[in-house]
């Protein structure tokens, strides 16, 4: 079965500095992983997703994350974080073999503080 | 958010009450999704359509119904036999079922019961 784990709750960082969500994953066959960021009582709003090549997968609002097959990782980074970046954060993945079931990770709130 | 609409944003629902939450799209994607979200549990899958007319059930289906009768259109029904029924539910499209797809996000309903 696939899963995904997203081990911190909360993270805090000082404007400015460098960002890092953390996410791992299980699946039974290759991963698409997918990252995704909720404002208040919003919908998710999509940041980028990797499916294959490059493992460095760069997306919006200067976000980018790094897919690491042999620690099973796809942590979500920012090398400058804003206060306008202070939000939910969800990791997801599907596996090959499983077409219609995303499985998101719980989710870690970041803080940004000024 | 662009391009799926849900309504309403908030509803109330009395014990024993059937209640049902709209979600369209004008991305013409073919698949759309419902999920549902509690706090500390990430998203969970209630129910998939791939295509006009057929539909799949996630992991937590009991005490929800569904029907797509129009590619734009996914409405979900969350009945009586729904125990807990209070939580934030997010529709979502994507262009095909496949698992490098996607997934786009409505705004969102919340769901309180009285």
């Amino acid at each position: 079965a696939q899963s995904v784990a997203q081990p911190e709750d909360q993270v805090n960082v000082a404007e400015g500095n460098p960002l890092t969500v953390k996410c791992t994953y299980s699946v039974s066959g290759n991963p698409y992983l997918f990252w995704y960021v909720q404002y208040p009582n919003r919908g998710l709003q999509f940041l980028l997703k990797y499916i294959t090549g490059d493992n460095l997968v760069k997306g919006s609002y200067g976000f980018e994350a790094e897919f690491n097959k042999s620690q099973t990782s796809f942590h979500l980074k920012k090398p400058s974080a804003l206060v306008s970046d202070s939000a939910l954060y969800f990791c997801a993945v599907r596996d090959i073999g499983r077409n219609n079931d995303m499985r998101f990770g719980a989710g870690t709130r970041l803080t940004v503080k000024p | 958010d662009g391009g799926i609409t849900q309504s309403p944003k908030y509803l109330f629902r009395k014990e024993g009450q059937n209640v049902t939450l709209s979600c369209e799209q004008n991305l013409n994607h073919d698949a759309m999704y419902w999920y549902r979200q509690d706090p500390g549990q990430g998203l969970r899958l209630i129910y998939y359509s791939q295509i006009v007319n057929d539909f799949q059930k996630g992991d937590i289906a009991e005490g929800y119904s569904v029907s797509r009768e129009k590619k734009e259109s996914f409405p979900l029904t969350v009945t009586s036999a729904q125990k807990n029924p209070t939580a934030f539910y997010l529709c979502a499209s994507s262009m095909s079922g496949l698992p490098t797809d996607t997934q786009y996000f409505g705004p969102g309903t919340r769901l309180t019961v009285l």
